[in-house]
Formats: structure tokens, C-alpha cells, sequence
């Protein structure tokens, strides 16, 4: 089984419609991350998570919303997508003091 | 500015060249960099941290430096495996432990 396992895969939703992304660990790390991934612009920030109940903002959080629940799941939510939402989500997790992440498979999220 | 800058590439090398791509970045307080590997529609994974003397690993070669704020990397006797998107991210510069990512610079080799 992978390290950081990421569900679905790909999703196909409508504009409107509420979705979840999520995301769990085997890897025991305290800190987690939802990055999106759109062609020509890198990786960026959603949000971010220290420890469980612990909620950051990244650089693009507006329109999306996270849950902590357990030091293993970390999951993301559009409450209302939008078209501009289309992007590869990728969860990443990481010890307190390695600096590496570990990605998990990344989510591919059409909405039309 | 964006914060980490590469050129996109592509770079197009036969088999057994030699390329080298290069990073900005824009906080000269940054103190962490690192080279991430990312195949289509995969993944990022961790190539290799980049220290300040520099370092080597196999054929790969990365370098800092400070004065100018960009980090290097060298990839010798390219292989076709080698083909793949090189993505140059700096550590935030706070107690976050975030990355920041450059849109990355692709790679193809060729036979």
C-alpha cells in the first residue's frame, strides 16, 4: 500500500456540486498539505496542517475548505466548484524535522 | 516576481549529453532548497536537497549560489529515463516548513 493513498483518482463533477478530496497517511507524520497543480504555475499552497484540529491557510484557500480528523486524514472540500477549480490536487505529508515530502498520487478534478 | 523562477524548457539532449537547468528565487533569506522529479501526471518526488558547498548524486550535481540567489542542477550522461519534469522548490522562511514550488523545467531525452 502507498504511504499517502489519495481518493478518487479522477472526478468529473458538476459546477455547483459539493465534493470532497481525500487524503490519508500510514507514514505517522504530524504535518500534511493540499497543493493543486495547473499547467505553467507550479504547485500551490490550499491549505496546511500541523497537527489534527490545526488549520492554515495557504495561498489559495478561498473557495475551499479542509478537515483534520485524525493525525491519517486530512481531506479537501469545494463547497461549490467552479469551472477554474479543474486542477490535479496533490496531498503531501511530512515529518517535523525532514524536510521532504511525500506526495501522494494526486487527484485529477474536472468541473464542467 | 514570482518567488522561485525556471525556465520551462524543453530541453531537447540526445542520450550521454550533459544539460543543466537553473533556478531563482526571490527571499535571500531562504536557507533550504531542494531538486523535486515530477513524470507526467505523476507525482513530485524528492531528487535531491541542495547544500551550500554543493553536492553530487551519481550523475546529478546541484549547486547554491547565495550572492546571485539561484541553485543549479547538472545531469551527466543523460538517459532516456532521465525525461521528466525538474521542479526547483525553495523552503519558506518562517517556522512553517512550507514549500514553494517553481513551474518546473522539462526534460527530453532522446535516443
Amino acid at each position: 500500500d502507498a504511504d499517502v493513498t489519495q481518493t478518487p483518482r479522477n472526478r468529473i463533477t458538476k459546477t455547483g456540486k459539493r465534493i470532497m478530496l481525500e487524503c490519508s497517511q500510514t507514514k505517522g507524520h504530524d504535518r500534511m498539505y493540499w497543493y493543486r497543480q495547473d499547467p505553467g504555475l507550479g504547485l500551490r499552497l490550499i491549505y496546511y496542517s500541523f497537527d489534527v484540529k490545526d488549520i492554515n491557510k495557504g495561498e489559495i484557500s478561498d473557495g475551499y475548505s479542509v478537515s483534520r480528523q485524525a493525525q491519517a486524514k486530512f481531506s479537501l472540500s469545494l463547497e461549490s466548484a467552479i469551472p477554474n477549480q479543474t486542477a490535479l490536487y496533490f496531498c503531501a505529508t511530512r515529518e517535523n524535522t525532514n524536510y521532504g515530502y511525500t506526495f501522494g498520487s494526486g487527484t485529477r478534478l474536472t468541473v464542467v | 516576481r514570482k518567488e522561485v523562477e525556471q525556465d520551462p524548457g524543453p530541453f531537447n539532449v540526445p542520450e550521454g549529453a550533459t544539460v543543466a537547468f537553473n533556478c531563482t528565487y526571490s527571499n535571500s533569506a531562504s536557507q533550504s532548497f531542494f531538486w523535486y522529479r515530477q513524470d507526467c501526471r505523476k507525482e513530485p518526488k524528492l531528487l535531491m536537497s541542495v547544500y551550500s558547498s554543493g553536492n553530487e548524486d551519481g550523475r546529478f550535481t546541484a549547486q547554491l549560489n547565495r550572492a546571485s540567489q539561484y541553485i543549479s542542477l547538472l545531469i551527466r550522461d543523460s538517459k532516456l529515463s532521465d525525461s521528466a519534469t525538474y521542479l526547483c522548490v525553495v523552503k519558506e522562511v518562517d517556522s512553517s516548513y512550507k514549500l514553494i514550488f517553481g513551474s518546473g523545467t522539462r526534460l527530453l531525452v532522446r535516443p
